[in-house]
């Protein structure tokens, strides 16, 4: 348990459908990321949000949204994906200071496009 | 970002240490040097981090450069649960951190 939890877990969707990933970390922390990665790739940085406030955008196609709430949810909103999309796709948070900034990742979720 | 250059593979024996080597030849005065590993089907877990010191704790052990421009995860005794992805990462303390951008890693196989 890390402090970091992802919902759903696996997701299939077909390429019309609109859905949501879900992430909440409890752990106080003031930044939350979400990072994709494909079969036998890196991590992609996708977004950043630091208070709350989106930081970073990766050049990320408009069909991910990210929505973030509050300081302790962060959302990733999917409509007209590709199958190319399927990936696990990861939510993190970090506290940005001076201690290190050490990344707590949740378990992802198993996105299938279908 | 400053960036971190780690080997591919390596393989190891249960029971036995391994030494995971990373370069970070760029790293500036104030990055932290972190490690994370990625067991299958899973989410990254941090391994541990420092700035200059080696450190410890009950997972591993760092041993940092005197310059700072290469660092080893050591793991003193492999198990079969250690077999994972293991990435070295810089995180810098000040300014503008957001882009944590994580390598290919180096896959470790732990043979029984």
């Amino acid at each position: 348990e890390t402090g970091v939890t992802q919902t759903p877990r696996h997701l299939v969707m077909g390429m019309t459908n609109k859905k949501s990933l879900k992430c909440e970390q409890h752990l106080g922390h003031n930044a939350m990321y979400w990072y994709k990665q494909s079969a036998k790739k890196p991590l992609e940085l996708m977004f950043v949000y630091s208070l709350e406030e989106r930081v970073e955008n990766n050049s990320v196609p408009s069909r991910f949204s990210p929505e973030c709430p509050n300081s302790s949810h962060l959302f990733l909103h999917l409509h007209t994906l590709q199958p190319e999309d399927s990936a696990l796709y990861l939510c993190a948070s970090s506290q940005q200071d001076n201690s290190g900034n050490t990344i707590y990742f949740g378990e992802g979720s198993w996105l299938t496009v279908v | 970002d400053a960036k971190t250059t780690q080997p591919n593979s390596m393989e190891s024996n249960e029971e036995e240490p391994v030494h995971l080597p990373c370069n970070h030849s760029t790293i500036s005065g104030t990055d932290y040097i972190h490690w994370y590993r990625q067991l299958p089907s899973q989410g990254p877990e941090y391994v541990i981090h420092g700035l200059t010191s080696n450190v410890n704790n009950r997972m591993a052990s760092l041993a940092i450069a005197e310059d700072r421009k290469s660092s080893t995860l050591i793991l003193h005794r492999a198990t079969l649960r250690d077999a994972a992805v293991y990435y070295c990462i810089l995180i810098n303390s000040g300014g503008s951190n957001y882009k944590l951008t994580f390598g290919k890693g180096t896959l470790l196989t732990v043979n029984p």
